[in-house]
């Protein structure tokens, strides 16, 4: 089986920079998704990372290590509009279909 | 990227009613799956709808209880049967190319409550 996990709920200040982590355990490794989903709505592709390192995406980046079953997103010049739920997905080897984590509420204040 | 639409956007039913949603995808995704997404919850795979053939359900989730259908590339249906208060969640449909590289696309859920 897979196990994801990722804190529950963060805050951050308007302007900062925040990181959410997730780690993993997974049977073999085909790609970590993270995802964006604000209450109501369906959930919206940010990143996706199979190989190690950082991806860059304008407010937006993802780092993986697979040696340490670990990514985190990174977000840079929070807006208020980036408070939403943030999950983490893995596509064991072989799998199409990604396990998703619990989310990570993260609550962006003035 | 895919653009999925979902029919109704939400409902109140009954206990022992039954609930069709209805997913529209406005382009030729070879897979198609439904997921349930409880308060608080992640995002739980259901099953994969197949075109033409049975849907593959995961473990925990049986055909009596929540029959699907693809008739063809672009459009499924999925019946939440004779439903219970525990049947009150959001209702995904997702899309996807196979392809190991590509993500899924979300339609934006139907949020069922069950009285």
């Amino acid at each position: 089986g897979q196990n994801i996990d990722q804190p529950t709920e963060m805050t951050a200040t308007e302007g900062a920079i925040v990181q959410i982590n997730c780690t993993y355990q997974t049977s073999g490794f085909n790609g970590l998704f993270w995802y964006q989903q604000h209450a109501g709505e369906a959930p919206t592709f940010l990143s996706y990372n199979v190989l190690d390192g950082l991806e860059e995406k304008g407010r937006f980046s993802s780092f993986l290590s697979r040696s340490k079953g670990y990514s985190y997103l990174l977000l840079k010049e929070l807006q208020m509009k980036d408070s939403a739920s943030y999950l983490c997905a893995v596509r064991k080897g072989g799998s199409y279909i990604p396990t998703f984590g619990r989310g990570t509420s993260l609550i962006v204040h003035p | 990227s895919a653009v999925i639409s979902q029919k109704p956007s939400r409902d109140i039913c009954q206990r022992g009613t039954s609930l069709t949603i209805q997913c529209q995808v406005d382009s030729q995704v070879t897979m198609m799956f439904w997921y349930r997404q409880q308060p608080g919850q992640s995002l739980t795979l259901i099953a994969t709808a197949n075109q033409g053939s049975e849907a593959t359900y995961e473990s925990g989730f049986v055909i009596d209880k929540f029959p699907i259908s693809r008739p063809n590339l672009t459009f499924s249906t999925l019946t939440v049967s004779n439903m219970s208060p525990e049947d009150s969640s959001i209702y995904l449909c997702s899309g996807g190319t196979g392809v190991s590289t590509d993500t899924q696309y979300f339609g934006p859920g139907t949020r069922l409550t069950v009285l």
